[in-house]
């Protein structure tokens, strides 16, 4: 089945700083790929939609300057949090879809980030 | 509005014993429903679709448009099933057209 990578699967930064997370579908191309959010024992909540060669599509409530995505080509689309804050320490997973629309998304494994 | 729920955050069932994964869900679109399994420390991956018709690992699940539901349903449960179990409903029929979730419930099958 398709495959979808996420790097790093965990990564800890001070307050402040940027940190980029990448989204990789392996053997497949991905004109779209979803961001998300997950808190602990929650819901997975959708942050916004990455299209390729065109801006993302945020969510309400999601500060599209605070999370910048660039989905440059048909593998690779990257979440940067920006300035980043001890409240954005979440799990952060990417999914996304083929070609071949069957409706069915792959996930990546997950980012988990901490900031201090 | 597009919601998702699953009412119970938690099932625990004895090995052998019926499971019912409640969910439903709420859109004036036409509904196109998933459930994804999230074994412990694994990704997030599709069990089925109500499209398939199909029956996973013994689960099926049957698309109730008049009671807006989507339950999920195994006749007899193995250990090997726990696991966290998440309604999704795809919103549109297009490729770009995301997928929202359910809270999930963990499904946890005792010996």
């Amino acid at each position: 089945g398709a495959v979808v990578s996420q790097h790093p699967s965990r990564v800890i930064c001070k307050s402040g700083t940027s940190v980029k997370i990448e989204c990789r579908s392996l053997d497949f191309q991905a004109t779209t790929m979803f961001w998300y959010r997950q808190f602990p024992k929650q819901s997975l909540m959708l942050m916004a939609t990455s299209n390729e060669g065109s801006k993302a599509t945020y969510e309400q409530g999601v500060e599209k300057d605070k999370f910048l995505i660039n989905h440059a080509s048909l593998t690779l689309s990257t979440l940067t949090v920006t300035s980043a804050h001890p409240e954005d320490s979440s799990f952060y997973i990417c999914s996304a879809r083929d070609y071949v629309d069957t409706g069915e998304l792959f996930f990546g494994e997950g980012s988990r980030l901490t900031v201090l | 509005a597009q919601r998702v729920t699953q009412p119970e955050k938690l099932l625990s069932v004895f090995k052998g014993a019926p499971v019912e994964l409640k969910c439903n869900y709420s859109y004036s679109g036409s509904p196109e429903l998933f459930w994804y399994v999230q074994y412990s420390r694994q990704r997030l991956q599709l069990l089925l679709r109500h499209i398939s018709r199909e029956s996973i690992k013994g689960f099926t699940a049957d698309l109730n448009k008049g009671e807006t539901s989507f339950h999920l349903k195994k006749p007899f449960a193995q250990e090997e099933d726990s696991a966290m179990y998440y309604c999704a409903l795809k919103l549109g029929g297009g490729a770009t057209n995301k997928l929202i979730f359910g809270t999930g419930t963990l499904l946890a099958v005792q010996p």
